[in-house]
């Protein structure tokens, strides 16, 4: 079952630049998360909002959750080429209490 | 330093043939996961283990097979049963069955040839 898509499936933009993801789902969740994927590599762990929260910071890293339009936005700023990876979002349903991937945003940021 | 290691990193394998895939985590967490990721894809689940001795069925179970004998291990294995097997897979890891971040290993990729 897909819970949450992501938006843009592909990015490319400047070193220098912000980046700017969204991620959509369709039913109440407990928290939603962000995680990276370098090429052939693990998933890392970003950021975890839950959802009475409506924004959260970590470093160039900003996060904002809006549960009235069931959808949240990664903010990377000042983009540098190493931030070049596959973004995923991920939600934790309140009614099952699993975890469900989007199928990810590919950023590419060129030096 | 604490944290996932999955085995091997790339494996080959003829059609038929089953295969494990390890899984060690040595942070001591209750949870572990199993996911399967296509190319361009999310991550599907394939089993989770809230426990010790304990693992339940994810949304793409058909085909595969797991145990948890040892809190720290939880080794995948792919049986011949499963129709399209090559691909990358994750195992994670959490404090408790998803609470709060999953840490992941870095992956197994498997080709059947």
């Amino acid at each position: 079952s897909q819970q949450g898509e992501e938006d843009p499936q592909a990015l490319s933009i400047q070193e220098g630049e912000n980046a700017t993801m969204n991620c959509s789902y369709k039913t109440s969740i407990n928290n939603l998360q962000w995680y990276r994927q370098n090429s052939g590599r693990g998933l890392v762990h970003l950021i975890l909002i839950r959802s009475n929260e409506r924004e959260k910071h970590s470093g160039r890293l900003r996060v904002t959750l809006d549960t009235s339009k069931k959808s949240s936005s990664l903010l990377i700023t000042a983009s540098r080429a190493a931030d070049t990876a596959s973004y995923f979002c991920a939600t934790t349903l309140r009614s099952q209490g699993n975890l469900i991937f989007g199928k990810g945003t590919k950023l590419s940021v060129k030096p | 330093d604490g944290g996932i290691t999955q085995s091997p990193k790339y494996l080959f394998r003829k059609e038929g043939q089953n295969v494990t895939l390890s899984c060690e985590q040595n942070l001591n967490h209750d949870a572990m996961y199993w996911y399967r990721q296509d190319p361009g894809q999310g991550l599907r689940l394939i089993y989770y283990s809230q426990i010790v001795n304990d693992f339940q069925k994810g949304d793409i179970a058909e085909g595969y097979s797991v145990s948890r004998e040892k809190k720290e291990s939880f080794p995948l294995t792919v049986t011949s049963a499963q129709k399209n097997p090559t691909a990358f897979y994750l195992c994670a890891s959490s404090p408790g069955l998803y609470a709060g971040e999953l840490f992941f290993g870095e992956g197994s990729r498997l080709t059947v040839l």
